[in-house]
């Protein structure tokens, strides 16, 4: 069946980064892009951007060109997304999804990070 | 870029009643080429990642139950569940793919609750 399973949960202070890893399972990894959305507390879902694992191209929101960067390692079938400049306000839940050109179909269950100093 | 509304913000409803969630696109999210609505619904219960419901606004994702319909086109849009059960308790948000580049845009959410 197909999974993705994220890291845990993490802590940065003001100016650091991030990394997040979504590793996917039950499918071929290279088929499906993978987007990454975040969710502060009690707030809605907000699109980040996309990548293609099989080519390795990208798509940012503009909200953060030059401040997130989408990755992959293909032989473990895993997706990055790095969040750089950390700031109070980007403390959310951070998901990868599988995109499959009508919808996200599957969710990662979610990466908590908080930023604090 | 494409923004989306949903009214209302929250609802409640009793159980085995009809729920409505409308959703509306600042711009026509309707495909005239293939004549699909590029157009998707998702539940998210509280500590849960978003569930996929709809997509191509009115076409139920397999498992589904099929109190959840979805019906619209062009810009307005409309989930309906039949007759609310108390594990539809949740937040459903909609979202646009019509616009992609620049990229995926979500509803602000709707949240429904039992009255």
């Amino acid at each position: 069946q197909v999974q993705l399973v994220q890291s845990g949960a993490e802590v940065k202070k003001p100016g650091a980064s991030v990394k997040v890893s979504c590793k996917a399972s039950g499918y071929t990894f290279s088929s499906y892009d993978i987007n990454w959305v975040r969710q502060a507390t009690g707030q809605g879902l907000e699109w980040m951007g996309w990548m293609n694992p099989h080519s390795g191209n990208t798509g940012y929101a503009q909200k953060f060109q030059g401040r997130v960067t989408m990755t992959r390692n293909t032989s473990i079938s895993t997706a990055y997304m790095e969040l750089s400049s950390l700031r109070s306000d980007d403390t959310a839940v951070y998901y990868c999804a599988r995109w499959v050109s009508k919808a996200f179909d599957y969710w990662g269950q979610g990466t908590l990070v908080t930023v604090s100093s | 870029d494409i923004v989306m509304t949903q009214s209302p913000d929250s609802l409640a409803v009793s159980l085995g009643e009809r729920a409505t969630i409308n959703c509306k696109s600042s711009q026509t999210v309707l495909y005239s080429s293939n004549n699909k609505n590029y157009l998707a619904w998702y539940q998210q219960k509280p500590g849960q990642p978003p569930k996929l419901l709809i997509y191509w606004a009115s076409t139920r994702e397999s498992g589904v139950p099929d109190r959840f319909s979805g019906s619209g086109s062009g810009t307005d849009f409309t989930l309906t569940i039949s007759s609310l059960q108390a594990e539809d308790v949740a937040v459903y948000y909609c979202q646009q793919y019509y616009n992609t580049p620049p990229g995926f845009t979500f509803g602000p959410g709707t949240k429904v609750d039992i009255k």
